[in-house]
């Protein structure tokens, strides 16, 4: 089935500084990703909405130049954190677009997640 | 809008016996699909089960089985002989489909199963 990967799995950095985290379709095309959010006990929230080649579509309240995101390319997608604060550290998880079997199925396929705590 | 609603607080089952979770929705569109996915300890989001509106049959997956009842706006899932390795966070989810648009999935708060040995 689709593979998403997400790298680093963890990231541990200091307040102030910028973290970039990658999500990569391996066996697939995906024009279209996603940037959730997620905390603990709690659901996925949102963020944005990237398009291969175009600006990314950010969800209300999501700051545009805190998390900036590129989507260069068809299997790859990143949201670099800037200037991150500890209030920024979550749980973050990219997903792609996929749709399979007849009648094109759809779904989201994940990626693992990237835990980033902020010191 | 769409709303996904999951207000069952902590599931147990008992390993090999079934069970249902429940999901209910809404939304005024007519065409929709509606997702389930796993979230274990590890954090990873595991895609079990789609069901799309307009879809005469309900959807299997293996052990994974989506009770739909259009009329209800409920999208219940059933996972018949518990695993332990089914102990994880459960989360219900839909997409209005729209040709051409990049529209959202949106989540439910999600359900924790607990399997008993």
């Amino acid at each position: 089935g689709a593979v998403v990967s997400q790298h680093p799995s963890w990231v541990i950095c200091k307040s102030g500084t910028s973290v970039k985290i990658e999500c990569r379709s391996l066996d697939f095309q995906a024009t279209t990703m996603f940037w959730y959010r997620q905390f603990p006990k709690q659901s996925l929230m949102l963020m944005a909405t990237s398009n291969e080649g175009s600006k990314a579509t950010y969800e209300q309240g999501v700051e545009k130049d805190k998390f900036l995101i590129n989507h260069a390319s068809l299997t790859l997608s990143t949201l670099t954190v800037t200037s991150a604060h500890p209030e920024d550290s979550s749980f973050y998880i990219c997903s792609a677009r996929v749709y399979y079997g007849k009648g094109l199925k759809e779904t989201q396929y994940f990626g693992p997640g990237t835990r980033l705590l902020v010191l | 809008a769409q709303k996904i609603t999951q207000t069952q607080p902590g599931m147990f089952v008992q390993e090999k016996e079934a069970v249902t979770l429940d999901c209910t929705y809404d939304t005024s569109d007519p065409s929709y699909g509606l997702f389930w996915y796993k979230q274990p300890s590890s954090g990873e989001m595991i895609f079990l089960i789609y069901q799309g509106s307009y879809d005469q049959q309900n959807a299997t997956e293996g052990r994974y089985s989506l009770n739909f009842q259009k009329a209800r706006k409920s999208a219940n899932l059933v996972i018949s002989a518990s695993q332990l390795g089914d102990s994880a966070m459960y989360f219900c989810a839909m997409r209005v489909l729209i040709t051409g648009a990049n529209s959202k999935l949106t989540f439910g708060k999600g359900i924790t199963l607990s399997v008993r040995p």
